[in-house]
């Protein structure tokens, strides 16, 4: 049963501290997007990559976080340093997008819950 | 630019009762429409989907139908189960390969 993995799952940590969350795509997949889930915001897209590209980050402080995809079965979201406001559910999903089938179904992991105090 | 605006919730029903969420979007071109639950601790999973103008997607009991002339996608199911709590985002995706989500919509279903 394929499916997408994040860790970790709950984070706490405080504010100032470097803080990375992983996330391993489902083998096959080219495209791999990182949200962040809030109560006041809703759910944001940060940044997606597509054959390990980044294509847009956009959604992404530039200044604190950045994401990256050392290879096809790993990304990572950092945020140095971290602050109360960056406490959230982060989702990462990943999908099998050809030029046929621009969108198709996106697969999310489990999130992982920070905290940041 | 490309949006979706889902109905305020949340939504509270009695079991068994009809749901029907609305879900309306501003597209150029020709989106494909989705509805993703999220259930309570979890992420979202793909509930269903439609590709084009008058198609219904149907899944475990909910229907959409894409309606071009009102840009409308709403969800609707017959008969709710308290286990069809959750939160249910409708999303449309253009030619980006992203997905625009709404805000979201809570149900509660009550036995």
């Amino acid at each position: 049963d394929a499916r997408v993995t994040q860790t970790p799952r709950h984070k706490v940590t405080e504010m100032g501290q470097e803080v990375t969350m992983r996330c391993q795509p489902i083998l096959g997949h080219n495209t791999v997007f990182w949200y962040r889930q809030t109560m006041m915001q809703g759910l944001e897209l940060l940044a997606y990559f597509r054959n390990r590209a980044p294509l847009d980050d956009s959604g992404m402080p530039k200044d604190r976080f950045s994401a990256e995809m050392p290879d096809a079965t790993l990304a990572t979201l950092k945020i140095q340093p971290s602050e109360p406001r960056d406490s959230a559910v982060y989702f990462c999903a990943s999908e099998e997008q050809t030029q046929a089938a621009r969108a198709s179904e996106q697969f999310f992991g489990p999130g992982t819950r920070l905290t940041v105090l | 630019g490309n949006s979706v605006t889902q109905m305020e919730g949340p939504v509270t029903l009695s079991e068994e009762a009809f749901l029907t969420i609305n879900c309306t979007y501003t597209a150029t071109g020709y989106p494909s429409l989705f509805w993703y639950v999220q259930y309570p601790g979890e992420g979202l999973q793909l509930l269903l989907k439609a590709t084009k103008a008058d198609d219904k997607g149907s899944n475990k009991g909910f229907e959409a139908t894409y309606r071009k002339e009102t840009t409308s996608f709403h969800l609707e199911k017959g008969s709710v189960q308290v286990s069809d709590s959750a939160v249910y985002f409708c999303a449309l995706s253009g030619n980006t390969g992203k997905l625009i989500f709404g805000q979201g919509t809570t149900l509660q279903v009550k036995p």
